[in-house]
């Protein structure tokens, strides 16, 4: 099956400092990718929907300045925190749309000191 | 947005099969029912999905109601790495193409 992958599995920063993540789908194009985050115990909430080339469009109450998304390339898009807080400290997953389903990276796990 | 209600969690004994129930009751015509799977500190895995008719691949079973405003997962025999948060997810397979996740059951499996 198709393959989504995410670097880094695992960050710790300074808090005040900026975290890039990265979501590469290996073997298709992805014209669209989502970004999710999820506290423990509790289910992922979508955060924003990526398209390349264009601008990412966000859910309502996430911060696009604090979450900046990019997707300049039909297997790549980042997600940057920027000057992260411990509040920030979460699992980030990613995932793209496949023909018929998407496809969840493995997720990033964000420890904002 | 579709909602979707599944109960928080259930508990099945290893080698027996297990239903996991989902209703969707607000769904439409073109909205697909799709089930992942998350196991601890990984990204959700892809079960099975469908729109109408039931069906079946290597990992489970869909049984789809006939109004459509339920369906069912079926694990034919659970082993202890069944153990998960189960979701059940109505998509529309246009527009955003978004997925939202609800509570999702959590599966506890014993041996």
């Amino acid at each position: 099956g198709a393959v989504v992958s995410q670097h880094p599995s695992w960050v710790i920063c300074k808090s005040g400092t900026s975290v890039k993540i990265e979501c590469r789908s290996l073997d298709f194009q992805a014209t669209t990718m989502f970004w999710y985050r999820q506290f423990p115990k509790q289910s992922l909430m979508l955060m924003a929907t990526s398209n390349e080339g264009s601008k990412a469009t966000y859910e309502q109450g996430v911060e696009k300045d604090k979450f900046l998304i990019n997707h300049a390339s039909l297997t790549l898009s980042t997600l940057t925190v920027t000057s992260a807080h411990p509040e920030d400290s979460s699992f980030y997953i990613c995932s793209a749309r496949g023909r018929d389903i998407q496809y969840f990276g493995a997720g990033t796990r964000l420890s904002v000191l | 947005d579709a909602k979707t209600t599944q109960p928080n969690s259930m508990e099945s004994n290893e080698e027996e099969p297990v239903h996991l129930p989902c209703n969707h009751s607000t769904i439409s015509g073109t909205d697909y029912i799709h089930w992942y799977r998350q196991l601890p500190s990984q990204g959700p895995e892809y079960v099975i999905h469908g729109l109408t008719s039931n069906v079946n691949n290597r990992m489970a079973s869909l049984a789809i109601a006939e109004d459509r405003k339920s369906s069912t997962l079926i694990l034919h025999r659970a082993t202890l790495r069944d153990a998960a948060v189960y979701y059940c997810i109505l998509y529309v397979a246009s527009g955003t193409y978004k997925y939202i996740f609800g509570t999702g059951t959590r599966l506890k499996v014993l041996a």
